[in-house]
């Protein structure tokens, strides 16, 4: 089974302060994501990327920052917290574009910022 | 640019009830959909996919058939049980990525 972790279920962080929310999969996966999912709106796509060290602007980008060094890691970055950033952030992976297009996904990080 | 449309929910079923969850789509070109489930507290998951016109998908009794006359993906169960209580994103597949509907919550009574 494909699996993908979240390095926090929880978090809660003071305006201003540098976030990392860090994603893995094991799967051997190019492609990742990140969303962030808030009432109302659905998921919405921040960034993703389809191979190590490239990045892609997905539909809300700004405030973010993401970083994919190894193929297996995929790492969402707030340069400066804001309490408007408060969501449910999911990560997903994929096995290649156009190689069948399933996502998974892992648990979710919920962030607060105060 | 292409999107998707669910019902709004909450929608509220007892045990048995037979479900319907609404989904339309605008799209170019020919996307994959999919319906994906989230219970509480967890990420989400891919319940069905289909991935050209009047296939249908099919897993732990949900059923989804791809219209294209329609734009349609409805996501339908027969009777739905109490541990079906989640929320429902349809989904079709954009270029090299997802788009989402917005989320239909299902809550169902014994």
């Amino acid at each position: 089974d494909v699996k993908v972790t979240q390095s926090s279920r929880y978090l809660v962080k003071r305006t201003g302060e540098k976030v990392f929310l860090e994603c893995v999969q094991d799967m051997d996966h190019e492609n990742m994501f990140w969303y962030r999912q808030d009432p109302g709106l659905g998921l919405r796509l921040i960034y993703f990327s389809y191979d190590v060290k490239m990045k892609e602007k997905g539909d809300i980008p700004e405030g973010y920052s993401v970083s994919r060094e190894k193929k297996e890691r995929f790492s969402l970055i707030l340069e400066s917290a804001s309490t408007n950033q408060t969501s449910m952030y999911l990560c997903a992976s994929r096995e290649e574009r156009g190689r069948g297009e399933t996502q998974y996904f892992g648990p979710g990080t919920r962030l607060l910022v105060l | 640019g292409d999107s998707v449309t669910q019902m709004e929910g909450p929608v509220t079923l007892s045990e048995e009830a037979f479900l319907t969850i609404n989904c339309t789509y605008t799209a170019t070109g020919y996307p994959s959909l999919f319906w994906y489930v989230q219970y509480p507290g967890e990420g989400l998951q891919l319940l069905l996919k289909a991935t050209k016109a009047d296939d249908k998908g099919s897993n732990k009794g949900f059923e989804a058939t791809y219209r294209k006359e329609t734009t349609s993906f409805h996501l339908e169960k027969g009777s739905v049980q109490v541990s079906d209580s989640a929320v429902y994103f349809c989904a079709l597949s954009g270029v090299g990525k997802l788009i989402f509907g917005t989320g239909t919550r299902l809550q169902v009574f014994p």
